[in-house]
């Protein structure tokens, strides 16, 4: 059965302080699509990268990173020299191409961060 | 610009009321999806439609209903067969609704039931 867990519920750092929120998944596919959403306070989710399951390259933009691991099943973000404007809850999500190829993404629990002044 | 807009933002219901949320998009996107979130949990799929006069139901599909009479549009009809309705709706699309497809998300709807 497909799953996304989110095991850090919140998180709490100080502006400047690196943090990493991890993501791990359950898929029975070989072929599916991870992706990473950020949700502000203003409710709206922000789509912020998607990782295909043969590309295990990690990427890197600006202070956003994320780590693909396939031999663990985990797929973790990390934000450098977090700033207060990075606060929000970020949500981890699969999708599966076996399964209709419906485009029907399954959440993680998301995790809530918050970065302090 | 392109975006999606959901209406209302916060709505109020009496108990055994249907209410009808909006969901309109000019992406031009074949697919569309309606989600419902939880305090303190990630989102579950009610409904997606992947292209005009057809819809299916996701994972939490009951006590709600929808339509897609047009590409733009996929109204959310949440019937009072609907236990606990009170969460935030987002509603998404995507180009082709497959799965490599990110989504766009809407700014939300916080439905309450009084």
């Amino acid at each position: 059965a497909q799953k996304v867990t989110q095991a850090q519920t919140e998180i709490s750092v100080v502006e400047k302080e690196d943090v990493t929120l991890d993501c791990v998944y359950e898929t029975r596919d070989t072929t599916y699509y991870l992706f990473w959403y950020k949700q502000p306070p203003s409710g709206e989710l922000v789509f912020l990268i998607r990782r295909n399951s043969f590309d295990e390259q990690n990427e890197i933009s600006g202070r956003y990173s994320w780590n693909f691991q396939k031999s663990t099943s985990s797929f973790n973000f990390t934000i450098t020299a977090s700033q207060v404007v990075d606060s929000a809850v970020y949500f981890c999500a699969l999708s599966e191409a076996r399964s209709g190829n419906t485009g029907k993404l399954i959440f993680g629990q998301g995790t809530t961060l918050q970065v302090k002044p | 610009d392109g975006g999606i807009t959901q209406s209302p933002k916060y709505l109020f219901r009496k108990e055994g009321q249907n209410v009808t949320l909006s969901c309109e998009q000019n992406l031009n996107h074949d697919a569309m999806y309606w989600y419902r979130q939880d305090p303190g949990q990630g989102l579950r799929l009610i409904y997606y439609s992947q292209i005009v006069n057809d819809f299916q139901k996701g994972d939490i599909a009951e006590g709600y209903s929808v339509s897609r009479e047009k590409k733009e549009s996929f109204p959310l009809t949440v019937t009072s067969a609907q236990k606990n309705p009170t969460a935030f709706y987002l509603c998404a699309s995507s180009k082709e609704g497959l799965s490599y497809n990110e989504q766009f998300f809407g700014p939300g709807t916080r439905l309450t039931v009084l």
